[in-house]
């Protein structure tokens, strides 16, 4: 069936580093793909999308590209801040046996130090 | 304006009670969603309503049972609660299904004694 594989976490960076965190999914058909984050304590808010293969999606200097051939959408920032600190889901949405609904990942917790 | 909301935002009560939780939203979305997040943070689908219509039941027990009085509105009943299902329950709603965006509720918290 339809999945979605990200990295476990905890992610700890120092503040201005380089984050990437992998997202890899399995899905029949071509799903749309997302990056959701949850700050503690809140809902989840959409941070990014992607509908088709190659498509970039970016929002508050996060990205992630659409890769078909490697059936990814990892999430990267140049330089994170204390305030990115938070749980990001990938997920899929839209295809095969998510077409009504999204399938997540695990979560990733990222710690931010000052 | 508060696009997707639910109440109450904590809920504790004793086991074999049951309790209601009700979510709202004033987007004009068709359709509506209840997830269930663990203490892991694992997110999974329980219910999807289009229009009113249930269209997704998750092999969720029976004890749960959703409710969707009209389009805006889909509330979520529990029949004798157990521990297990002590979780954060989050109410989403998107345009259509499939790959639209899903915009979430802030969660309702229930701990179950």
């Amino acid at each position: 069936g339809d999945s979605v594989t990200q990295m476990e976490g905890p992610v700890t960076l120092s503040e201005e580093a380089f984050l990437t965190i992998n997202c890899t999914y399995t899905a029949t058909g071509y799903p749309s793909l997302f990056w959701y984050v949850q700050y503690p304590g809140e809902g989840l808010q959409l941070l990014l999308k992607a509908t088709k293969a190659d498509d970039k999606g970016s929002n508050k200097g996060f990205e992630a590209t659409y890769r078909k051939e490697t059936t990814s959408f990892h999430l990267e920032k140049g330089s994170v801040q204390v305030s990115d600190s938070a749980v990001y889901f990938c997920a899929l949405g839209g295809a095969g046996g998510a077409t009504n609904k999204l399938i997540f990942g695990t979560g990733t917790l990222l710690a931010v130090q000052p | 304006d508060t696009a997707v909301s639910q109440t109450p935002k904590y809920l504790v009560t004793q086991m074999g009670n049951d309790k209601s939780i009700k979510c709202e939203q004033n987007l004009g979305h068709d359709t509506m969603y209840w997830y269930k997040q663990d203490s892991k943070k694992f997110l999974k689908i329980m219910f999807s309503y289009n229009n009113k219509e249930l269209i997704i039941n998750e092999t969720v027990p029976n004890r749960f049972s959703p409710k969707s009085p009209d389009k805006a509105h889909l509330n979520l009943h529990i029949n004798s609660l157990e521990l297990g299902d002590s979780a954060v329950y989050f109410c989403a709603s998107s345009l259509r299904g499939g790959g639209d965006t899903q915009y979430f509720g802030p969660g309702t918290r229930l701990t179950v004694l």
